[in-house]
């Protein structure tokens, strides 16, 4: 099975600081995602990377930055935390294509910025 | 754009009834359509997914789901409600075809009484 490894399944940081949340995968998949999920909102694209060091935006890149050094890993950043930022984060990856591998989700980190 | 419309945030039912749960779809292209299941503290894992090969889909735990292109709706149904089914649904399109990118909806919150 795959799995997806978030590092952190709760975080607690103040307003101002520097944030990361990594997630691992163990099956070599090309594509991996940061979305963010709120009551009512659903989920939200933040970032997503199809190859290391490659990134793109997705919906709400707005105070994320992203990291993909190595195929497996990819990191989300927060270069100044906000109570806005609170939220479950959820790290996914997928093969090439949507038809034939589907999102494969960790089990999210609950970052709460006070 | 790509977007999905799930109605209703809440749908309560009584174990052993039908689960219906509502999913409409725009694209302007054939998409790609998905139900994902959300346990209580857990990620997202796939009920099924459509991809063109079959308008009616099976998925896990007796789940299935019916794409009618003419009504532009993808809704999930179950004969018989268990209270394991206890969950939140989202449904979801493919977007960027060959990235994998998904749009989901804003999710519904299934709840089973005895």
């Amino acid at each position: 099975d795959v799995k997806v490894t978030q590092s952190s399944r709760y975080l607690v940081k103040r307003t101002g600081e520097k944030v990361f949340l990594e997630c691992v995968q163990d099956m070599d998949h090309e594509n991996m995602f940061w979305y963010r999920q709120d009551p009512g909102l659903g989920l939200r694209l933040i970032y997503f990377s199809y190859d290391v060091k490659m990134k793109e935006k997705g919906d709400i890149p707005e105070g994320y930055s992203v990291s993909r050094e190595k195929k497996e890993r990819f990191s989300l950043i927060l270069e100044s935390a906000s109570t806005n930022q609170t939220s479950m984060y959820l790290c996914a990856s997928s093969g090439r294509t949507a038809w034939n591998s589907p999102l494969h989700f960790g089990n999210g980190t609950r970052l709460t910025v006070t | 754009a790509q977007s999905v419309t799930q109605l209703g945030s809440h749908v309560s039912v009584s174990e052993g009834a039908l689960v219906l749960l509502r999913c409409n779809y725009s694209s302007s292209v054939p998409p790609y359509l998905f139900w994902y299941v959300q346990y209580p503290n857990q990620g997202l894992q796939l009920l099924l997914k459509y991809t063109s090969a079959a308008t009616l889909v099976k998925g896990i735990n007796g789940f299935e789901a019916e794409f009618k292109k003419s009504e532009t709706s993808f809704h999930l149904t179950k004969p018989s409600a268990h209270m394991s089914d206890a969950a939140e649904y989202f449904c979801a399109v493919s977007d960027r075809v060959g990235y994998s990118t998904l749009t989901f909806g804003k999710g519904t919150m299934l709840l089973v009484s005895p």
